[in-house]
């Protein structure tokens, strides 16, 4: 069964604090990763997007990295900010071919502290 | 550019009562999705339509129908709404389905907060 776990289900650390958050997925075949933010009563929105070839991306202080051979994700965050309060999704396609074969994630729901 | 949008913004409706929440996408994508997202669970597809004039089933459709009224539009209908439909539904854009990443890259809309009493 296609599946995306992510860890920890929430997180809370102190403003300029690191932390890294965790995605392992079970989807066959894999065809890429993505990390979203979700912000409070706000669509997701894309923060990196990962193939199979790919085993790091980063978009600003935010840096995604994959093992494929693991099947596993993480989504570091740098110097962290306020603004980084919000839900973090990995999501994983499946396949090249349906719209069906995307996986989500549940989250990990980040509190930054000031 | 407005990229997608959804109306309404909230909704509370009864039992039994319909309504049809409406998504619009203005950068010429090809196709749309509606999901529905739980506390605790990921978002989930109801529907998706791959191109204009096609729609498929996806995960958890009963109790939905859509249509997708050209290729910007696309709605979707409670026909006799029930609790178990309480949720937030976004809809999304991608500029095709298929193909590498890039092109699958998601869009979201701001969501539509549904509350079924």
């Amino acid at each position: 069964k296609n599946q995306v776990e992510q860890s920890p289900q929430s997180l809370i650390i102190l403003e300029g604090k690191n932390c890294t958050l965790q995605c392992n997925y079970t989807v066959s075949p894999f065809s890429n990763l993505r990390w979203y933010k979700q912000d409070t009563g706000r669509g997701p929105v894309s923060l990196t997007i990962m193939t199979f070839s790919e085993n790091t991306k980063s978009n600003g202080r935010y840096t995604a990295t994959l093992d494929a051979d693991t099947k596993q994700s993480s989504l570091h965050i740098t110097a962290s900010q306020l603004s980084d309060s919000a839900s973090y999704i990995c999501v994983v396609s499946a396949g090249y071919s349906s719209a069906s074969k995307i996986i989500f994630g549940s989250g990990t729901r980040l509190s930054i502290r000031p | 550019n407005a990229g997608v949008t959804q109306t309404p913004k909230f909704q509370v409706l009864k039992t039994g009562q319909s309504m049809t929440l409406q998504c619009a996408q203005d950068m010429n994508h090809n196709s749309m999705y509606w999901y529905r997202q739980d506390p605790g669970m990921g978002l989930r597809l109801i529907y998706y339509s791959a191109s204009e004039g096609t729609t498929d089933k996806g995960e958890v459709p009963n109790g939905y129908n859509v249509s997708r009224l050209n290729k910007r539009e696309f709605s979707l209908r409670l026909e006799s709404a029930a609790p178990s439909q309480t949720s937030v539904y976004f809809c999304a854009s991608t500029r095709q389905t298929g193909g590498g990443a890039e092109v699958n890259e998601q869009f979201f809309g701001p969501g539509t907060r549904l509350t079924v009493l």
